[in-house]
């Protein structure tokens, strides 16, 4: 079966370091995405990993384990806008692009 | 950000009535993809597309149906509307390049059905 897991709700302080994890289990895997949604907003991509190690993209960063089925998103120098809902999603090899999401983590920073 | 727009914005309809959605994008990418969020569930997949008139079902299809008669255009109608099919719907499309399957967000369609 095609499983994602993160947890639901985090908290942080502004100018923190947090990380968001994602564990997944899944057939076929082809890659693994970090969205970012504000509320009320669509999703915004922000970052796309299918090989092993870190990916850094300015304040943030994304981790990926294939053999652990594992991720995780670093957010750095947290800022009050970083407050969002942080979406991760797998692709799969021949699914038409289809990809399996995860519930989202809502992130709440606080001053 | 891609070229990706979703007709009506906001709409409340009544029980019982048809809806038609529309996505319009402007990127001649080949995938389309329909969405439904909800508090608890996450992005559910409605139904996708990979090219003109070739569609197939996600895993909430039930009560919806699609066409796409051209490539910018990706229609979601609701035959009959019921009070489960009020959420926000998202429109995303994505394109053929190498690996990368990212897909992009249209805004959004808030729907309520009285």
């Amino acid at each position: 079966g095609q499983n994602i897991d993160q947890p639901t709700e985090m908290t942080a302080t502004e100018g923190a370091i947090v990380q968001i994890n994602c564990t997944y289990q899944t057939s076929g895997f082809n890659g693994l995405f970090w969205y970012q949604q504000h509320a009320g907003e669509a999703p915004t991509f922000l970052s796309y990993n299918v090989l092993d190690g870190l990916e850094e993209k300015g304040r943030f960063s994304s981790f990926l384990s294939r053999s652990k089925g594992y991720s995780y998103l670093l957010l750095k120098e947290l800022q009050m806008k970083d407050s969002a809902s942080y979406l991760c999603g797998t692709v799969n090899a021949g699914n038409n692009r289809k990809l399996i999401w995860g519930l989202g983590t809502s992130l709440a920073v606080n001053p | 950000d891609a070229g990706i727009t979703q007709s009506p914005r906001h709409k409340v309809t009544e029980t019982g009535t048809p809806v038609t959605l529309r996505c319009h994008q402007t990127e001649n990418h080949r995938y389309m993809y329909w969405y439904r969020q909800d508090p608890g569930h996450g992005l559910r997949l409605i139904h996708y597309s990979y090219g003109v008139k070739d569609t197939d079902k996600g895993e909430v299809s039930d009560g919806y149906s699609v066409s796409r008669s051209k490539t910018e255009d990706f229609l979601l109608t609701l035959e009959s509307a019921t009070s489960s099919q009020t959420s926000v719907y998202f429109c995303a499309i994505s394109g053929d390049s190498g690996r990368s399957d990212t897909q992009y967000f249209g805004p959004g369609t808030r729907l309520t059905v009285l």
